[in-house]
């Protein structure tokens, strides 16, 4: 019954690759967030979806890329991997725009 | 724009001593106020959280928080810590008039000691 899943729970990989993290949410919710978590446990938002819509695309890099296939998952692709992606994502989801925000467990990626 | 400030990074604590997290937050227009707690390698889940109204807010675990728009502050209160609850606690705002996204402050650690 886990309301905000994400998968992998951790990635290693090698820079230069291509990878992929899933979310998804059962809570019926509208509006789906992704964010990244650096190594000072800093968070910021990366982008937003509501309805399978765009809505907020923060500042980074074209190599992300969210696919949101239906209301109920919001993807995150990441090519050419570099050092720096490595991070905790967090994917989020609300019921709308100005609805309190639940989190999954998060994705620690590593790239080495 | 919204910006959020924690003023101690990290906050030790004995057990059964009342502890208080720090928040201030600076916007040009209303905001929503939030606290999330993040347990060691878990997520974010929500504490508390201030829409409007009563300005003292009571939520799991024992917390309370209180927002005063004046010092614009919203500090996390409980009377008596428990070593369970030992974790990363973030503060955070949103815009009521905008898009829902959060913006975070950097984190207090609360450790607690027997």
């Amino acid at each position: 019954d886990t309301a905000v899943s994400q998968t992998p729970k951790y990635l290693v990989t090698q820079m230069g690759n291509d990878k992929s993290i899933k979310c998804e949410q059962n809570l019926g919710h509208d509006t789906m967030y992704w964010y990244k978590q650096d190594s000072k446990k800093f968070l910021k938002i990366m982008f937003s979806y509501n309805n399978k819509e765009l809505i907020i695309n923060e500042t980074v890099p074209n190599r992300f890329s969210p696919k949101s296939p239906d209301k109920a998952h919001l993807n995150l692709h990441i090519n050419s991997l570099e050092l720096g992606d490595s991070a905790v994502y967090f994917c989020a989801s609300s019921l709308g725009e100005r609805d309190t925000q639940y989190f999954g467990p998060g994705t620690r990626l590593t790239v080495l | 724009a919204q910006s959020v400030t924690q003023l101690d990074s990290q906050v030790p604590v004995f057990e059964e001593a009342p502890v208080e997290l720090r928040c201030n937050y600076s916007s040009s227009v209303s905001v929503y106020l939030f606290w999330y707690v993040q347990y060691p390698n878990q997520g974010l889940q929500l504490l508390l959280k201030y829409l409007s109204g009563s300005t003292l807010v009571k939520g799991i675990n024992g917390f309370e928080a209180e927002f005063n728009k004046s010092q614009t502050s919203f500090h996390l209160r409980k009377p008596s810590v428990h070593i369970s609850d030992t974790a990363e606690y973030f503060c955070a705002v949103s815009d009521p008039g905008g898009y829902s996204t959060l913006t975070f402050g950097k984190g207090t650690m609360l450790l607690v000691s027997p």
